[in-house]
């Protein structure tokens, strides 16, 4: 029974470049977050998708933006990258309307802006 | 401002020795979890309570939410080298719209010493 992975695991772009982060959850689920995490912090949420739709959203400019697939798979894209959006990227998925259970992350992506 | 609050922020014991770490909030959560991230690496579910009081085990890992659902904490017993690692906890809630986000504390950075 896969997990959630996500790709690519490191990546390096530029200042103001666009990047595409891509997940696939753990099979049965149909519900995938997105986080942000800094090294040493906790994860700061993103946003949601279920049904195709942006459910939730946490406190992050319009740079980030994200699309949940028919297959359940996410993306999770940033527009004009900033320095400080140098961070490690964790998706995690549970199935919509579980109650209790925890989520499943993936490895994450390592985010580096130069 | 910081909905869930973990303490200590950093500790650093030697192999044996006993630990607890705490997560406090303000607010009632329908559940909580625990999860430990290693370095490069999502964070892995360890423990879900959903019931006030509840006290749950996983070997030498002891686990208990507060009666008023408001708090949690782990207690280490006997910690071991392999322990080490970051010490997330995360309170459920649900929004109007009847949609579960997660609360996540900053984490307790573990560190035991052989």
């Amino acid at each position: 029974d896969a997990g959630v992975t996500q790709s690519p695991t490191h990546l390096i772009k530029t200042r103001g470049q666009q990047v595409t982060l891509r997940c696939s959850p753990k099979s049965g689920h149909d519900t995938v977050s997105w986080y942000q995490q800094a090294l040493g912090q906790g994860p700061q949420f993103i946003f949601q998708y279920y049904e195709e739709e942006e459910r939730q959203r946490g406190n992050f400019p319009d740079r980030f933006s994200g699309h949940q697939f028919p297959n359940y798979s996410s993306e999770l894209n940033v527009n004009a990258l900033l320095l400080g959006d140098s961070a490690l990227y964790l998706c995690a998925s549970i199935l919509g309307g579980d109650r209790g259970f925890g989520y499943t992350f993936g490895s994450g992506t390592r985010l580096t802006v130069v | 401002t910081q909905l869930l609050e973990q303490s200590p922020q950093f500790l650093s014991i030697q192999e044996g020795e006993n630990l607890t770490v705490y997560c406090n909030s303000s607010s009632v959560f329908s559940s909580l979890q625990w999860y430990r991230q290693e370095p490069g690496e999502g964070p892995v579910l360890l423990v879900t309570v959903v019931t006030g009081g509840e006290v749950k085990k996983l070997k030498r890992l002891t686990f208990q939410f507060g009666d008023a659902r408001k708090d949690s904490s782990l207690h280490i017993t006997a910690a071991q080298p392999g322990d080490t690692g970051l010490y997330l906890c995360a309170g459920t809630k649900y929004n109007a719209g009847n949609n579960r986000k997660l609360i996540w504390g900053l984490g307790t950075s573990l560190a035991v010493n052989p």
